[in-house]
This record gives C-alpha cells, structure tokens and sequence, in this order.
C-alpha cells in the first residue's frame, strides 16, 4: 500500500528558509493530488496546501506568500518550501495523499508519519 | 474561510460506553465533512469521508452522519485503543479547515 516519508532538517533558523521533501512508496504519484499540514505542539491541525501531479498548486491563504509545494514525478516525491519562517513555523509537519472523488469531495489518506520542524536560532 | 467547531472539546467515557462526537460548520457544506483519529505522537487516520462512509479497515462501530452544517461522529462500545483525539476537516472549500479536536479520555 502507498506509504509517505516526511525528511528535511529538523532545525532552521528564524528567517531562513524550512524545506522539507516526501517521499512516496508502493505507488506512484501520478494521478493523484498530494497535500502539506502542519501542527503546533499542543495544537490543532492546519492545511497548507496542495499540488496536482501535473504540478498545480493551491496555497492557504494565510500562507501563500511564504510558501511553495513543488512535485517531482521522476523521483516520485513532493516538496514544500516555506521562507522567511519565525517561532510560529514550528510544528509537526505531515504530507499526505490527497484523494478526489469523481463528484469533488476529497480527504487525506494516508498521512506520513510527521516531522518535527523548530525555528531557532 | 469554514469555521468548523467541534463539541465538546473534550469527553470522559468508559470502555463500552457510546459517545457521540459533534461538528459543526460555519457555513453550508453538503456532505463535504471527513474525520479523522489521532493518538499521541502519531499521524492522524481518516476515519470517515464524504460524511458517512467508513473508511477500508476502520471498525464498524464507528460511523458518521450529518449534512449541511451539522455533522457527527459516533463510536458504539468504545474500545481501550478508541481514546485519542478526533477531528473533523471540511473538504467543500480551500483553505480546508479542520475542527479544533475532541479528546476522548478513559473515566
């Protein structure tokens, strides 16, 4: 079954740039729509955004000026750019698999198992 | 954006009991509603999608219902393994919001 892997520094500089890549196994990547969420330790979930195998994203709003969800279909891996990060950027970063129905409804499924991103100096 | 509420934020219940989990939205949504379980220190799990079905493996005393706004999550005789935090995530319109999270502790 399609299983994701999260990798990427675990520490980044407040300012710089969090880049972080997912890894998609036992399935390819093609056809499907692949999406980033993060989690604040002790908090909720929030969705950052998502992109098409074809490679067209949509970005949260309250994000989309800092952010950029690239894919790569040759290695069969997405990636997500977050610049300019401060202490509010730290959480627990997940991918996950995107899945569209043929009538627009969707969800995610499934998940990675998460990275724990903090920005400090 | 949806504003997705769940109630309430937190529940005590013990291993048989049935609970039942609500979410509310901010706006209509037709059935665009999907839960998901999370135990500390993991992923979450989609548990239920499109409002009512359950997902491949998920146990079948689990079960969703609702439409429009309202929406609700029910598990029949909780199991030790069922207590964990749920939420609800509205896929109707970007950005798709999640609900702020029941936690399901053991009385």
């Amino acid at each position: 079954q399609v299983q994701l892997q999260e990798s990427g520094p675990g520490l980044v500089k407040p300012s710089e740039t969090l880049s972080l890549t997912c890894t998609v196994s036992g399935g390819s990547i093609s056809s499907y729509f692949w999406t980033w969420i993060r989690q604040p330790p002790g908090k909720g979930l929030e969705w950052i955004g998502y992109i098409s195998y074809r490679g067209s994203p949509n970005y949260n709003p309250s994000l989309k000026s800092r952010v950029t969800i690239s894919v790569d279909t040759s290695k069969n891996q997405f990636s997500l750019k977050l610049n300019s990060v401060t202490a509010a950027d730290t959480a627990v970063y997940y991918c996950a698999r995107d899945l569209r129905s043929s009538a627009g409804t969707h969800w995610f499924d499934p998940w990675g198992q998460g990275t724990l991103v903090t920005v400090s100096s | 954006d949806i504003q997705m509420t769940q109630s309430p934020s937190s529940l005590s219940a013990s291993v048989g009991d049935r609970v039942t989990i609500t979410c509310r939205a901010s706006q209509t949504m037709s059935s665009y509603l999907n839960w998901y379980q999370q135990k500390p220190g993991k992923a979450p799990k989609l548990l239920i999608y499109v409002a009512s079905s359950l997902q491949s493996g998920v146990p079948s005393r689990f079960s969703g219902s609702g439409s429009g706004t309202d929406f609700t999550l029910t598990i029949n005789s909780l199991q030790p393994e069922d207590f964990a935090t749920y939420y609800c995530q509205q896929s109707y319109s970007a950005p798709y919001t999640f609900g702020q999270g029941t936690k399901l502790e053991i009385k």
